[in-house]
């Protein structure tokens, strides 16, 4: 099983709507999560850090389900600007590291 | 702040040439890290340093050295260039190797 796994979409959406999507992972010690977003040949930018069971940021929500060895991002209200692909990361002590998943594509259309 | 900068920001290479990324960070982080992403793919970590005068082997090291020149400072070098390392290479930071990082916007490498 990948460390990370993530659904690659592209999930269309239509502006205004309401999106959700997970990232499984399979080392149970992971103790933070991360997502980013990634726009297309752009760095990728951190769009918000998980350090308990979720955190919330305006349109962003984020949810851990540690029984589960998952974590979603819903994204309320999607803006054209929402286009991008979105990254998981969880972080584990051993080794130290992050670890990016594959991303999940989503594309908002009007 | 200027965050992460890389240089260069597009390169071609001739296979065997060697070519020095450079990566600064002015965030007074002490961790830095290099990484690759191909069309398709993950980002995949080369290499890193947790802080100055340390580095350590990532994912992917093999024909990659680094350098911790100083805290602001990590450089990745490709000693004899091969095709099978034309991607995006991509420099980040952080305050430490379990918190947020930060990228530079990116090399583009070309290896003919």
């Amino acid at each position: 099983r990948k460390e990370v796994e993530q659904d690659p979409g592209p999930f269309n959406v239509p502006e205004g709507a309401t999106v959700a999507f997970n990232c499984t992972y399979s080392n149970s010690a992971s103790q933070s999560f991360f997502w980013y977003r990634q726009d297309c040949r752009k760095e990728p930018k951190l769009l918000m850090s998980v350090y308990s069971s979720g955190n919330e940021d305006g349109r962003f929500t984020a949810q851990l389900n540690r029984a589960s060895q998952y974590i979603s991002l819903l994204i309320r209200d999607s803006k054209l600007s929402d286009s991008a692909t979105y990254l998981c990361v969880p972080f584990k002590a051993a080794g130290n590291k992050l670890t990016f998943g594959g991303g999940t594509r989503v594309l908002v259309k009007p | 702040n200027a965050g992460v900068t890389q240089t260069p920001k597009f390169q071609v290479l001739k296979t065997g040439q060697s070519m020095t990324l450079q990566c600064a960070q002015d965030m007074n982080h002490n961790s830095m890290y290099w990484y690759r992403q191909d069309p398709g793919m993950g980002l995949r970590l080369i290499y890193y340093s947790a802080s100055e005068g340390t580095t350590d082997k990532g994912e992917v090291p093999n024909g990659y050295n680094v350098s911790r020149l100083n805290k602001r400072e990590f450089s990745l070098r490709l000693e004899s260039a091969a095709p099978s390392q034309t991607s995006v290479y991509f420099c980040a930071s952080s305050e430490g190797t379990k918190y947020e990082q930060y990228f530079g916007p990116g090399t583009r490498l070309t290896v003919t």
